[in-house]
C-alpha cells in the first residue's frame, strides 16, 4: 500500500522536553510539508522541502525545526522554544505536473504537552 | 487581510438540498485551488481541485473558480448527513525560487440535517 504514515497517532510530553514526530512516505514524492492544526483552526504551514536536504520555513516555523536527509523521511522537531506545541500534527506530500497538483496527508499526530 | 478567508459557518442544510460553501483569495497570482473535506479528529482528503475559470463538476460536487473576483466556491447537491464535516479551502502559489506553497482558509463547518 502506498502512502503517507505518522507516528504515534497520541504522543504525551512534559513541558521543557524536545520531541520528534515521524512522517514516512513511499509515494516517491519530492514535495514534504508540515502542517499544525488547532482546534477550529485551518491547517498553517511550519516548514516544507521541495527536495532532499533542502527545506523552508513555513508561517509559523519557531520552535520547531525539520530535516530531510531521505526523500522518503521528513521528520519534525519540537523544541522547548515553541510556546504553544500543543495541536495536531499533519505531515503532507505532493505530486505536480504542470496545472496538476495534489497533496496527500498523512493521518496526524497529536501532541500533548503538559 | 488573511490570504484565503472562509465562513466559519456552521451552515446547515436539510438532507437532500444544495449547500454552497465559498471562499475568497488574496493573492492574484494564485494558480490552483483546492477544496479538502475533513471530518472531525481526521487528516484532510481532497474532494476538487480547479485552476481554470468557470465550473467543474464530479459527481455530486462542482467547483466554481472566478479569478477576477477572487473567489472560488463548492456546491454539493443532494446533500446527505455524510458530507457533514468541515471544508476546507486551499490556494498554491508558485514563489520566488520555484517553491510551491498552500494556504489554508480556516474551514466552514458544514451541517447536513436528517
Amino acid at each position: 500500500d502506498g502512502g503517507i504514515t505518522q507516528s504515534p497517532k497520541y504522543l504525551f510530553r512534559k513541558e521543557g522536553q524536545n520531541v520528534t514526530l515521524s512522517c514516512e512516505q513511499n509515494l516517491n514524492h519530492d514535495a514534504m510539508y508540515w502542517y499544525r492544526q488547532d482546534p477550529g483552526q485551518g491547517l498553517r504551514l511550519i516548514y516544507y522541502s521541495q527536495i532532499v536536504n533542502d527545506f523552508q520555513k513555513g508561517d509559523i516555523a519557531e520552535g520547531y525545526s525539520v530535516s530531510r536527509e531521505k526523500k522518503e523521511s521528513f521528520p519534525l522537531t519540537v523544541t522547548s522554544a515553541q510556546k504553544n506545541p500543543t495541536a495536531f500534527y499533519l505531515c503532507a506530500s505532493s505530486i505536480s505536473e504542470g496545472f496538476y497538483y495534489e497533496q496527500y496527508f498523512g493521518p496526524g499526530t497529536r501532541l500533548t504537552v503538559t | 487581510q488573511k490570504e484565503v478567508e472562509q465562513n466559519s459557518g456552521p451552515l446547515s442544510v436539510p438532507e437532500g438540498a444544495i449547500a454552497s460553501l465559498n471562499c475568497t483569495y488574496s493573492d492574484r497570482g494564485s494558480q490552483s485551488f483546492f477544496w479538502y473535506r475533513q471530518y472531525s479528529g481526521k487528516s484532510p482528503e481532497l474532494i476538487m481541485f480547479i485552476y481554470s475559470n468557470g465550473d467543474k463538476e464530479d459527481g455530486r460536487f462542482t467547483a466554481q473558480l472566478n479569478k477576477a473576483s477572487q473567489y472560488v466556491s463548492l456546491l454539493i447537491r443532494d446533500s446527505q448527513p455524510s458530507d457533514s464535516a468541515t471544508y476546507l479551502c486551499a490556494v498554491k502559489i508558485l514563489e520566488s525560487g520555484g517553491y510551491q506553497k498552500v494556504t489554508f482558509g480556516t474551514g466552514t463547518k458544514l451541517q447536513v440535517i436528517p
